[in-house]
């Protein structure tokens, strides 16, 4: 199985600020790539897809990119809505797997 | 406006079965491959099982592999997940998550929970 592993799994930050999340694949899966955003007791949410496609009605401050085995998701610029967990995931090969998870906290 | 609802989730005993169902209204369901992705407490998402649109292809995680069986009525527009044999590291939320080809799991349905306790 495609080990994805994410870094850091929890990041402190404040409205306003600029925050990097990292995600590497333990084996090349080119940009089959994604990143969810969870909130608790909701489900998941689909952000970006194929490592930086921006899905229909996500804000343009969220930003995918990488391929390979590196990735990363921005978010360029921090908004209250934006604290919640994040997690990669890959659909290069079955089975799908997804990342520890990032949580976000302010 | 596309929409998923579970139902089923229940609370069972170590070597039960417990058959779970997923609802799906304001897309065309039988375009869409269907999947299970379950979240155990305070961890993170484990997929579990994929189904195309004709119901042709299935795939399974090994951990559930002989256990589950994943199947959808096209007519009813409804997905299904038949769970036997359950153990304690089954319990978990259960999602039903539409597959959108290249976007992987594009929309997803509020849940239900299964809990495996004596």
């Amino acid at each position: 199985d495609i080990q994805m592993t994410q870094s850091p799994s929890t990041l402190s930050a404040s409205v306003g600020d600029r925050v990097t999340i990292t995600c590497r694949a333990s084996q090349s899966i080119s940009s089959w790539l994604a990143w969810c955003q969870q909130k608790p007791g909701k489900a998941p949410k689909l952000l970006i897809y194929d490592a930086s496609s921006l899905e229909s009605g996500v804000p343009s401050r969220f930003s995918g990119s990488g391929s390979g085995t590196e990735f990363t998701l921005t978010i360029s610029s921090l908004q209250p809505d934006d604290f919640a967990t994040y997690y990669c995931q890959q659909y290069n090969t079955y089975p799908y797997t997804f990342g520890q998870g990032t949580k976000l906290e302010i | 406006e596309a929409q998923l609802v579970e139902s089923g989730g229940a609370l069972v005993q170590p070597g039960g079965t417990l058959r779970l169902s997923c609802a799906a209204s304001g897309f065309t369901f039988s375009s869409y491959s269907m999947n299970w992705v379950r979240q155990a407490p305070g961890k993170g998402l484990e997929w579990i099982s994929y189904i195309s649109p004709s119901s042709a292809t299935l795939y399974y995680a090994d951990s559930v592999r002989g256990r589950f069986t994943i199947s959808r009525d096209n007519a009813k527009e409804s997905l299904s997940l038949q769970m036997n044999s359950l153990r304690a590291e089954d319990t978990a939320v259960y999602y039903c998550a539409r597959w959108r080809t290249g976007a992987t799991f594009d929309f997803w349905g509020q849940g239900t929970l299964v809990t495996v306790s004596s």
